[in-house]
């Protein structure tokens, strides 16, 4: 069966901190998505990775791929407090064309 | 910009009452996808579309609950009776199609259930 697993599943810290949220999985998979939730709202794709050391990067986050590690990093610089969200990975099943979802992981950037 | 439209925003209604919500998926997106989302969890994959096709319902509940896409393009989930652990958020998705190379999936802005 197919895992996705993200940790931390919760995560306060300060603004201009930097971290990072980690997802990995237990099957090969050289595609993988991450995703953005604001409370009450729907999702919102953040980024596509495509391939082993695929690297992609929007303002203060940048996402990368190992497939060989079955590991995914989300990376957030100096964080400010509009990046507070559930971010979410998903891992492409290319069996079904389906995302196999992570529980995701809740961020709160304190002022 | 194209988006996923869904209808109503929220709705509220009574156990052993029908609901339905409707989807309308990006233009030329093939592959439609209902979730059901519970606060704080990830989304759940109740059933998946290609064109008019269900690939797969396998987590829906059929006894109470249907998914029909009659002409290939917009859909609705209707549930009948409604249960209290039906409240939930319920999102519609769209890809471009089976086989494409990247499964990118848009969301539409869901519907929020509360079952009294």
């Amino acid at each position: 069966e197919l895992k996705v697993e993200q940790n931390p599943l919760f995560l306060s810290m300060q603004e201009e901190k930097n971290y990072t949220i980690y997802c990995n999985y237990s099957t090969t998979s050289d595609r993988l998505y991450w995703y953005r939730q604001d409370p009450g709202k729907s999702l919102e794709s953040l980024f596509v990775l495509l391939s082993n050391g695929a690297v992609k990067q929007e303002g203060r986050l940048m996402a990368s791929l190992d497939t060989k590690a079955r590991l995914s990093t989300l990376h957030i610089t100096a964080a400010v407090h509009d990046l507070s969200a559930t971010y979410f990975c998903a891992v492409d099943m290319d069996s079904n064309y389906q995302l196999i979802w992570g529980a995701g992981t809740k961020l709160i950037i304190k002022p | 910009e194209a988006e996923v439209a869904q209808s109503p925003r929220y709705k509220i209604t009574e156990k052993s009452q029908a609901v339905a919500f409707w989807c309308d998926p990006i233009s030329g997106h093939a592959t439609l996808y209902w979730y059901r989302q519970i606060l704080g969890q990830g989304p759940e994959l109740l059933v998946q579309f290609q064109d008019e096709s269900v690939v797969d319902d396998s987590q829906l509940p059929k006894d109470r609950f249907s998914a029909e896409r009659l002409k290939g393009v917009d859909s609705t989930l209707k549930i009948q009776p409604a249960e209290l652990g039906d409240s939930a958020m319920y999102l519609c998705a769209s890809s471009l199609r089976r086989g494409a190379a990247v499964n990118e999936q848009f969301f539409g802005p869901g519907t929020r259930l509360t079952v009294l």
